[in-house]
C-alpha cells in the first residue's frame, strides 16, 4: 500500500513563472492538505481539500490555488512566483472524521525560485 | 494570533540518556496536540498525540506531557538512540467550529542531536 506520493521531487523556477505540484493521497484517504515549509521553519498550512472543494485555508495569497480530483489526488498551483516562495511543499492526506494525528505526510516537493 | 513555539532550537544528548523537548502554545482554545519527527529529506512523521482532557500519554519510549495552566507541552524520549536524531515539531489544532479546525499549526522545531 503506497503512502502519500508527491511529484516532482525537486524543481527550479524563475520569478514570475507558474508552477503546479501534484499529490496522490494514501489509499483510503479522501482529504488532502498542503503545507509550505521554509528552510529551518515548521510547516505552514496553505489549504485543505475535501470532496473536491477547498474546506479550510491558511494565510496565503490568492496566488496559491489548488484542486482536488474525483480520485482524491490534488494539485497545488502557485502563480507569479516570488523568491520567497522557495520552500518544501508538503502534502498530507487523511480520512475525514478521523483525528488529524491520522494524517500522513508525503516527502515533499522542493521548489527553488531564482 | 496563535502560535506554537519551541524553547530551544537544538538539543544535544548522549546516546542512552533521556531527552526532553519542550513546546509552548498560545491558543487556549487548542484541544489536540501532536508531536512529529522529521528526518532530513522526509515529511513529518507522527510520534504521539494528546487531547486537552489528558495531561499525560505514553507510547513506546515516548511520553507527552500537557500542562494547560501554563500552555506547555513536552516530549520525553527514553534511552535516546542515534536513530532519534531529527527535527521535532509540536503542532496543535482546535475543535470543530473554531478558526483552526482541520488545520495543524506547527512550531519552529527543535533539532535533536544524539552523540554516540
Amino acid at each position: 500500500d503506497a503512502g502519500v506520493t508527491q511529484s516532482p521531487t525537486h524543481l527550479i523556477k524563475t520569478r514570475g513563472q507558474q508552477v503546479t505540484l501534484r499529490c496522490s493521497p494514501k489509499s483510503g484517504h479522501d482529504t488532502v492538505s498542503w503545507y509550505q515549509q521554509a528552510l529551518g521553519q515548521g510547516p505552514q498550512f496553505i489549504f485543505q481539500y475535501y470532496e473536491e472543494e477547498e474546506r479550510q485555508r491558511g494565510n496565503f495569497p490568492d496566488r496559491f490555488s489548488g484542486h482536488q480530483f474525483p480520485n482524491y489526488s490534488s494539485e497545488l498551483n502557485v502563480n507569479a512566483l516570488l523568491l520567497g516562495d522557495s520552500a518544501l511543499y508538503l502534502c498530507a492526506s487523511s480520512r475525514s472524521g478521523l483525528p488529524l494525528g491520522e494524517q500522513y505526510f508525503g516527502p515533499g516537493t522542493r521548489l527553488t525560485v531564482t | 494570533g496563535e502560535s506554537v513555539g519551541l524553547h530551544l532550537p537544538t538539543l544535544s544528548v548522549q546516546e542512552g540518556d533521556n531527552s526532553i523537548i519542550n513546546c509552548a502554545y498560545s491558543n487556549s482554545a487548542s484541544d489536540y496536540f501532536i508531536w512529529y519527527k522529521q528526518e532530513s529529506g522526509k515529511g513529518p512523521q507522527f510520534i504521539i498525540d494528546i487531547r486537552s482532557n489528558m495531561d499525560k500519554r505514553q507510547g513506546q519510549r515516548v511520553t507527552v506531557l500537557l500542562n494547560k495552566t501554563v500552555k506547555h507541552l513536552s516530549l520525553q524520549i527514553a534511552a535516546t538512540q542515534p536513530g532519534d536524531s531529527a527535527v521535532y515539531f509540536c503542532a496543535e489544532t482546535s475543535p470543530p467550529g473554531s478558526s483552526n479546525t482541520g488545520k495543524l499549526i506547527f512550531g519552529q522545531g527543535t533539532t535533536l542531536q544524539v552523540k554516540p
